[in-house]
């Protein structure tokens, strides 16, 4: 069966250094990964997804995310944080043969001044 | 693009009550799908439609549950005889064919039951 792991359920850094928040997949045959971003009481935003192709995907306000297959993994990365990107992070995978997503548990990012 | 809507955003109500909840996807997208967030937890997928069509329905839809996308434009959730479980954030999402297309969610309703 098809499964995320989020391993963190938060994760502090301050501002200006480089963020990474961690996502594992197990699924039957090739995967399509996304990331997504809640904000209080708001639905899910879309940040990025992998298909096919290049391993590492920029996405949207600056993330990118490091598709590794060995690793089974599709860490969510940032150069420099921002106070605002501070909010709940979920890993998604489209299970093969549906187009329902399976999410992780979510990671909370707190970004500190 | 005005985004996926759904209504209302919040609802409180007693146990043994139905209500029934509204979602306005994309206009040009032909997917639409319900999940179930509980605090804490990542959301779980309720049920999907293609156009009217209902193609897949999650275990966790009980007979008390029950979608309908009739005209293949908006859809309703609704819930029979509410219980307390029932409690959690409604999402919809709606897409554009195929498993590689992003989806994109409403603010969710929020379902609290006395």
């Amino acid at each position: 069966a098809q499964s995320v792991a989020q391993p963190e359920d938060q994760v502090n850094v301050a501002e200006g250094n480089p963020l990474t928040v961690k996502c594992t997949y197990s699924v039957s045959g090739n995967p399509y990964l996304f990331w997504y971003v809640q904000y209080p009481n708001r639905g899910l935003q879309f940040l990025l997804k992998y298909i096919t192709g290049d391993n590492l995907v920029k996405g949207s306000y600056g993330f990118e995310a490091e598709f590794n297959k060995s690793q089974t993994s599709f860490h969510l990365k940032k150069p420099s944080a921002l106070v605002s990107d501070s909010a709940l992070y979920f890993c998604a995978v489209s299970a093969v043969n549906t187009d329902k997503l399976i999410f992780g548990t979510g990671t909370r990012l707190q970004v500190f001044p | 693009d005005t985004g996926v809507s759904q209504d209302p955003r919040h609802k409180i109500t007693k146990r043994g009550q139905n209500v029934t909840f509204r979602c306005d996807p994309i206009s040009e997208h032909n997917r639409l799908y319900w999940y179930r967030q509980t605090l804490g937890q990542g959301p779980e997928f309720l049920t999907y439609f293609q156009n009217e069509a209902q193609l897949e329905k999650s275990r966790l839809l009980s007979d008390r549950f029950s979608a309908e996308r009739p005209k293949g434009s908006f859809s309703t959730l609704e819930i029979q005889r509410t219980e307390q479980g029932d409690s959690a954030m409604y999402l919809c999402a709606s897409s554009s064919t195929g498993g590689n297309q992003p989806q994109h969610f409403g603010d969710g309703t929020r379902l609290s039951i006395l």
